[in-house]
């Protein structure tokens, strides 16, 4: 069965420093998701895409996260600077168009930062 | 209810047991109910999307519920089983723009 690919699996960063995740969704799936979860808490989406548009990004912070999806297929989100507080699984996931489709998701990125 | 609302937040059973958990969501403007299952290290995996109110959905010994009138959802495992151990997301989508808004979770537990 296609899988949401996701790397890395594991990121330790300073804070201050850049780091980025990239994902690439399965064949065929126009609809991306970049959610993030806190420990404790559900997913948070923080950008969709609909091929390479960014439909929602209302709850990125945009002074420091960045997305994009050149093509429409993969994807890379980008945080410069870390802070502490980013620490958390950054979890992207796919879906084909249509509202009443579920999402396929990736095994996520977690990220430490020190 | 303004947000998605799961409980409990975490349970324990004995294997062979039945359980299940609610989700809470705002019936206003709703449009679908998604439950996935997220196993440790693993990726969440999705049990059913349902839209319908009264909708009850089955795959093998998990089923849910759905009344889109008051708000909430119930998943329900029959005979517990330890790999049924794992967190379980409801997620809700509502208005125009439909996008997914997750509950916390359940944290179930199976002891052998």
């Amino acid at each position: 069965e296609a899988e949401v690919a996701q790397s890395p699996r594991y990121k330790i960063t300073e804070k201050s420093q850049a780091v980025a995740f990239w994902c690439d969704p399965i064949s065929g799936h126009a609809t991306l998701y970049w959610y993030r979860q806190i420990l404790g808490q559900g997913p948070e989406l923080l950008v969709q895409f609909q091929d390479e548009s960014v439909v929602d990004d209302s709850q990125l912070p945009k002074d420091r996260f960045s997305a994009e999806r050149l093509k429409g297929v993969d994807s890379t989100l980008k945080i410069q600077p870390a802070e502490l507080g980013d620490s958390a699984m950054y979890l992207c996931a796919s879906r084909l168009t249509g509202d009443n489709s579920p999402l396929h998701f990736g095994n996520g990125t977690r990220l430490t930062v020190t | 209810i303004l947000n998605v609302e799961q409980s409990p937040q975490s349970l324990h059973v004995q294997e062979g047991d039945s359980t299940n958990f609610t989700c809470s969501f705002p019936s206003s403007n709703f449009y679908a109910l998604h439950w996935y299952r997220w196993e440790t290290a693993k990726s969440p995996e999705a049990l059913f999307v349902m839209t319908l109110n009264g909708d009850e959905k089955k795959k093998g010994r998990i089923s849910a519920t759905l009344n889109t009138k008051e708000g909430y959802s119930y998943l329900y495992i029959k005979g517990s089983q330890p790999e049924d151990s794992a967190t379980y997301l409801c997620a809700s989508s509502r208005g125009s723009a439909r996008q997914l808004t997750f509950g916390s979770g359940t944290q179930l537990t199976v002891l052998p």
